[in-house]
């Protein structure tokens, strides 16, 4: 069964950062591209990265170019978001989910499977 | 960046009536490997968005038959043929033929 865990949201002060961890489990995750999507409170849904399989490949959305980082390690099934200089409007539920890079199958696709999301709360 | 539209942003529907819901994209999601990268999904009140429709038209595994995609080019619709009470939630279409992006989400409730 796949599983997708999020950890290390909290309150944050403005200007501060925060690592945000999605541990994963049930899939073999090296062979996989991994998303961080985001909602705000009431919101609604907005892509934030992506990265590849092996890592090397990393992409953003234009919102958060420059503040964040993804990043993952495949030998312990991790993948990481790293923001920095945080802002009120970042202000949301950060939620990992399995990628593909590709087409899909009825049973492996895009955005396929997701975590339960990890508020941060930006804010002094 | 591609822009995604849906319309309507909320719909009250009887169970039992069908429901559609529309996406436009502010640039065809046709990609050079002949694939049209549009999705959908429903996220239900306090929980994790989940994989409806691929690939246009594609049902994702354990998706009901009584929803099914179509279109092409910049101009998709989701429909759902018969609503039930466990179909209330937030619709959304993603592009992925660029990255990723949503449309604003649709809300779909049972009157």
């Amino acid at each position: 069964e796949v599983q997708l865990l999020e950890s290390g949201g909290g309150l944050v002060q403005p200007g501060g950062s925060v690592r945000l961890s999605c541990a994963a489990s049930g899939f073999t995750f090296s062979s996989y591209a991994m998303s961080w999507v985001r909602q705000a409170p009431g919101k609604g849904l907005e892509w934030v990265s992506l990265i590849s399989g092996s890592g090397g490949d990393t992409s953003y959305a234009d919102s958060v170019k420059g503040r964040f980082t993804i990043s993952r390690d495949n030998s312990k099934n991790r993948l990481y978001l790293q923001i920095n200089s945080l802002r009120a409007e970042d202000t949301a539920v950060y939620y990992c989910a399995k990628d593909i890079l590709g087409s899909c199958t009825s049973i492996t696709c895009r955005l396929d499977y997701w975590g339960q999301g990890t508020l941060v709360t930006v804010s002094s | 960046d591609i822009v995604m539209t849906q319309a309507p942003l909320s719909l009250s529907v009887t169970p039992g009536q069908p429901a559609s819901i529309s996406c436009k994209s502010s640039r065809s999601l046709l990609h050079t490997d002949g694939k049209t990268y549009l999705y959908w999904f429903l996220q239900k009140p306090g929980q994790s968005p989940r994989l409806l429709i691929y690939e246009v038209s594609s049902r994702f595994s354990g998706v009901s038959d009584r929803f099914s995609g179509s279109g092409s080019g910049t101009d998709f619709t989701l429909k759902i043929s018969r609503v039930e009470a466990e179909d209330v939630g937030v619709y959304y279409c993603m592009q992925g033929v660029h990255l990723r992006t949503f449309g604003q989400g649709t809300k779909v409730e049972i009157k």
